[in-house]
């Protein structure tokens, strides 16, 4: 059974442009999250969602980022107009009861 | 504000010795609590969680500890072993693991020596 899987795994934007992570769950969950985490610090909780659905945005900035969950493929995290601040790792979990599994991350960097 | 706390950043101990590695936190509500462990340019693997109802929880060589009325929480890795040199992340929930966000500490890194 396959974990989270995350892709791509390295990615490199320049100011102003657009950048899209994936995450596939693991077979058989039904919600994703995705944690933002800068160097020297914890996950930083950012949205949740179901299929079709987004549960919890709590956690996303109000600009720029975007989450989705669609019926079929993977959930995608869209930052537009990316900038220096938003290099650091976005990780993507799953879950279908109470933990949370974690994918290996993108690791972002914005020149 | 950090409703998750790790203290200590970094934890160094033998090879074949106790590790114990502490979490607090200030959220009373928080019911669901966990512990992940990071290699790096890795995600987090889910080592072992707790729920509130209970005190202990067992799994092998590791076990956590939860205090309620202290609002702490520690995990015991005995024996230790090299392969557990990591970063471990405390984490808390409310409402289960699966229901929202998880809140979690900046990490301790812990290094066994041979």
């Amino acid at each position: 059974n396959a974990g989270v899987m995350q892709n791509p795994r390295h990615l490199v934007r320049r100011r102003g442009q657009e950048a899209r992570l994936r995450c596939s769950p693991m077979k058989g969950h039904s919600h994703v999250y995705w944690y933002r985490q800068l160097p020297e610090e914890g996950l930083k909780f950012m949205v949740y969602l179901q299929k079709e659905n987004i549960i919890d945005e709590s956690g996303m900035p109000k600009e720029r980022f975007s989450a989705e969950f669609p019926k079929e493929g993977p959930s995608i995290l869209r930052i537009q107009q990316v900038v220096r601040g938003d290099s650091a790792a976005y990780f993507c979990a799953s879950s279908s009861q109470e933990t949370q599994y974690f994918g290996p991350g993108t690791r972002l960097l914005v020149l | 504000d950090q409703q998750v706390k790790q203290n200590s950043p970094s934890l160094s101990v033998q090879e074949g010795r106790i590790s114990i590695l502490n979490c607090d936190y200030t959220n009373s509500m928080f019911d669901y609590f966990l512990w992940y462990k990071k290699y790096p340019a890795e995600g987090p693997t889910f080592l072992i969680s707790i729920s509130s109802i209970k005190d202990k929880n067992e799994d092998g060589r590791f076990t956590v500890f939860l205090n309620k009325s202290a609002k702490h929480l520690s995990l015991h890795i005995v024996p230790s072993q090299p392969g557990d040199s990591a970063v471990y992340f405390c984490a808390a929930s409310v409402g289960g693991g699966s229901q929202g966000n998880l809140i979690f500490g900046k990490g301790t890194k812990l290094s066994v020596k041979p």
